[in-house]
């Protein structure tokens, strides 16, 4: 079954230091998502991306944070600069088509861990 | 605004227990209902979902029923096994124009014992 790949498995930085977290969709999907879940938190919606544009972003996805799809398969999320409080689990998702999840289920990767130290 | 609640964990149960989860919602609509699995080591996985009042969801011998008048979706086995160890999360989504922006609880982790 098509799944959801993120790279890296756990990514650690510098406070400061920019940051890009890569996933790959599945391939027939439109609809790409990043989530993160703060160690012991919940997990939180970031972004909604589709047709090379951002669809809806929460009140965390503040100007420090951008996503990319810069080719046919990759979809990124940067953080320029990165905070301590950055530190945690991003989840990448994709989905075939819009609606209300029970039409599109998300998949979504093994998510990228990061550090900031 | 919309929120999901969900039973602390861990929870501990020997193999053949009986399993609840509590998951209670906030909704200002009509909210999907689905419950999300972690397995150690992986990614989240949809283990199933509801749509509307009074449908039940049902996946791998789990079982979960949308209760609008109590605005709960708990989710049940009656026969847990050692590889249901895991992370459960309960979600909701609406229709907001946006896509599948989903609402997570903060997941129960759930620890079989043989």
């Amino acid at each position: 079954e098509p799944e959801v790949t993120q790279t890296p498995s756990h990514q650690v930085t510098q406070m400061g230091q920019e940051v890009i977290l890569r996933c790959v969709p599945i391939s027939n999907h439109l609809y790409f998502y990043w989530y993160r879940q703060i160690l012991g938190q919940k997990v939180e919606f970031l972004v909604s991306f589709y047709n090379n544009e951002i669809s809806e972003k929460s009140e965390i996805f503040d100007d420090q944070f951008s996503v990319e799809r810069p080719d046919g398969s990759n979809f990124t999320l940067k953080i320029r600069s990165t905070k301590l409080e950055d530190s945690a689990m991003y989840f990448c998702a994709s989905s075939a088509d819009r609606g209300r999840g029970y039409n599109s289920p998300l998949h979504f990767g093994n998510g990228t861990r990061l550090t900031v130290t | 605004g919309d929120s999901v609640t969900q039973m602390e964990g861990p929870v501990t149960l020997s193999e053949e227990a009986f399993l609840t989860i509590n998951c209670t919602y906030t909704a200002t609509g009509y909210p999907s209902l689905f419950w999300y699995v972690q397995y150690p080591g992986e990614g989240l996985q949809l283990l199933l979902k509801a749509t509307k009042a009074d449908d039940k969801g049902s996946n791998k011998g789990f079982e979960a029923t949308y209760r609008k008048e109590t605005t709960s979706f708990h989710l049940e086995k009656g026969s847990v096994q050692v590889s249901d160890s895991a992370v459960y999360f309960c979600a909701l989504s609406m229709f907001s124009g946006g896509y599948n922006k989903l609402i997570f609880g903060a997941g129960t982790r759930l620890a079989v014992h043989p």
